[in-house]
């Protein structure tokens, strides 16, 4: 099975700095379509998760523009560019080789300095 | 608008059976990947079963042989049919549409 691994776990960032969350594979994403499942979400506080970026790097719809994702093969990387209090909650990562099928990293908390 | 809305979860003692349901709105299940994940403080987040757009399922090796899952499309919903049931099975357990659209989830409790 593929493992997912983030860092960090948790971090604390002043509002209007950047923050960036790794997350890295066991194994290479690529599927054999040549597309790469690797997906972000935020899960605010009480909610369900909701989807951020797909495909490593496209925003789902209403996503600001302050959200990034960039990465290939194991090594993906989400990136916010200048962080608000409404970012506050846990980011995951999860890939699905065989959608939909998937799995899921342990999180990173993010909170507000 | 696409909305999922899930219920059934409850406190069940070791080894019962509980059926979770989601009632879909704004798209049909039959079109779509139609998955469940549950969470918990142990585990995280973990896929249980999808019911594939094209019809047939697949099962996390945790919960293969215990849960069913199903769909219906006249009444547009999801279900999760759940049986001997363990203290790990423990999880707030969440309807997902593809990779898109998750409901608010349905909490199940598996304790004597």
């Amino acid at each position: 099975d593929v493992v997912m691994t983030q860092t960090p776990l948790s971090l604390s960032v002043t509002p209007g700095q950047p923050a960036s969350i790794s997350c890295k594979s066991s194994q290479s994403l690529v599927h054999n379509d040549g597309k790469i499942y690797l997906y972000w979400y935020l899960q605010k506080p009480g909610q369900a998760p909701q989807l951020l970026m797909y495909e490593v790097s496209s925003r789902f719809s209403g996503v600001s523009p302050r959200f990034s994702g960039s990465g290939s093969g194991t090594d993906f990387t989400l990136t916010i560019s200048r962080v608000e209090a409404e970012d506050v909650g846990v980011y995951y990562c999860m890939h699905s080789i065989q959608f939909p099928e998937c799995s899921f990293g342990q999180g990173t908390k993010l909170e507000i300095k | 608008e696409v909305q999922l809305v899930e219920s059934g979860g409850r406190l069940i003692q070791p080894g019962g059976s509980l059926r979770l349901s989601c009632a879909a709105s704004g798209f049909p299940v039959s079109h779509n990947h139609m998955s469940w994940v549950r969470q918990s403080p142990r585990r995280g987040l973990e896929w249980v079963s999808v019911v594939y757009a094209g019809g047939g399922e697949n099962y996390a090796d945790s919960v293969k042989g215990r849960f069913t899952i199903s769909r219906d499309t006249l009444k547009n919903a999801l279900y999760l049919q759940m049986t001997n049931l363990g203290v790990d099975d423990t999880a707030v357990y969440y309807c997902v549409r593809g990779a898109t659209h998750w409901g608010q989830g349905t909490r199940v409790t598996v304790s004597s």
